[in-house]
Parts: C-alpha cells; sequence; structure tokens
C-alpha cells in the first residue's frame, strides 16, 4: 500500500499558485518526500524531492512539516500545461527500496 | 541526451503469443524497473533491479519474467500473455539511494500493450 494520502482531484486557476498537499503520517525518518507527475499517459516526470528542509528548483517548491508528516508540493505559478496527476511518494534511503505510487492528485488547470 | 527508451511503444499480440517489451537507459544508472498502469489501480511495480544479475519481485510480478544481462538494458518478458495483462507499461531509471546519493527516477515514455 502507498504510504502516503493525497486528494484525488484538485482546481486551480491559471497564472495562480497551485498548492498540492500530501500527508506521509509514517515516514521513518531516513525516507525521502518525492514528487511526480504525470501528463495523460506520458511517463512519469521527477519534479523534487526533500528530506526535511524546505527544498526549490525551477520547477516547484516543496514544503515539508517539522514534524515531516505532511507535505505540500507549491507550482508557483500554474500553467494549462501544468494539468497532470501529481504523485507524492516516499521512498526508503537503501539499495533494496520500493517506490509505491498511490492514486495521486489530479490537478485541473483552468483557464 | 539522457534517457529511457522503451519498444515498441505499441504492440497488439494475441493470448499465448511471446512478446519482450526491450528498455534501455543510457545513463549508466544501476536500478531499472518495470511498472504497470491501469485505470483506477495507479502504477504497480512488476520488477526491479538493483544491479545487473540482481532482479527482485515487484507488487505484481505473475506473468512476467525480466533478465538483466548488461547495465543498460531491462527486457521485460510476457512468455504466455493474457488478456488481464493489458495495460500501459513503463520503464525506469535511475541511481538508487544509496552511498549518499539522493536519486532521481527517469521513465521511459510508455508501451501500450493489448492481449487479445
Amino acid at each position: 500500500d502507498a504510504k502516503t494520502t493525497q486528494p484525488p482531484s484538485m482546481d486551480c486557476a491559471e497564472g495562480r499558485a497551485a498548492n498540492l498537499p500530501c500527508n506521509h503520517s509514517t515516514i521513518s525518518g531516513n525516507e525521502y518526500v518525492y514528487w511526480y507527475r504525470q501528463i495523460h499517459s506520458q511517463g512519469p516526470q521527477y519534479i523534487i524531492h526533500g528530506l526535511k528542509n524546505n527544498e526549490t528548483n525551477e520547477m516547484a517548491s516543496l514544503i515539508i512539516t517539522e514534524d515531516r508528516k505532511s507535505s505540500t508540493l507549491i507550482l508557483p505559478h500554474a500553467t494549462l500545461r501544468d494539468t497532470a496527476v501529481y504523485y507524492c511518494i516516499v521512498r526508503v534511503a537503501r539499495r533494496d527500496d520500493k517506490i509505491i505510487f498511490g492514486k495521486g492528485t489530479r490537478l485541473h488547470i483552468l483557464p | 541526451e539522457a534517457q529511457v527508451t522503451q519498444n515498441p511503444r505499441y504492440l497488439i499480440t494475441v493470448t499465448g503469443k511471446k512478446l519482450t517489451v526491450t528498455c534501455s537507459q543510457n545513463m549508466n544508472h544501476e536500478y531499472m524497473s518495470w511498472y504497470r498502469q491501469d485505470p483506477g489501480l495507479g502504477l504497480r511495480q512488476i520488477y526491479y533491479s538493483m544491479n545487473v544479475e540482481v532482479t527482485d519481485k515487484g507488487d505484481v510480478p505473475e506473468g512476467y519474467k525480466v533478465s538483466r544481462k548488461e547495465k543498460r538494458n531491462f527486457p521485460l518478458i510476457l512468455e504466455s500473455p493474457s488478456p488481464n495483462q493489458t495495460s500501459l507499461y513503463f520503464c525506469a531509471s535511475s541511481t538508487g539511494v544509496s552511498r549518499g546519493l539522493t536519486d532521481t527516477q527517469y521513465f521511459g515514455p510508455g508501451t501500450r500493450l493489448t492481449v487479445l
């Protein structure tokens, strides 16, 4: 079973910030939080990941709560091309780790 | 360009006819894996490989085989395909989360398989 819980769908107006939540209350100390997205049957695309500090890259920001039980992916200025299913994943930092994809959040960007 | 390639991209076959879906990566990654994606079920891992000659079952390995004779290639083999293996398949590769490295998985473009 996936170790994360995400809302099944969300809407966001184009140009606004999209904030996608993820709960991972059973996360272990050595597990990272990863975010991927999948645009209509294409291969999942890596967005960002973090351990306990907030992270930012050219695509998004990742905010992880201090207790690490939840996180938020922020797309600062959503465009129509950001319409996709977003997956929040936790992974153990060892060689036999397994990636488990849940059902993700379907993000609709509204024009 | 760093990439994962899969072939074929689309395949229609009949029950029982052995097939192989190839996967190749040019990033010298140790870790490779196969997933299938079905409506309402999300992505499920079929098999993964931590390195050459090292493979292990994922969550849904029944009916599939894999091999890892070379680092860059990780073919998925369906010895006797059945209609319930009709799905969208993705191959992925990554460095793996080890030796202080953090990991990014790169996914292939997908193979849409239909078994009649």
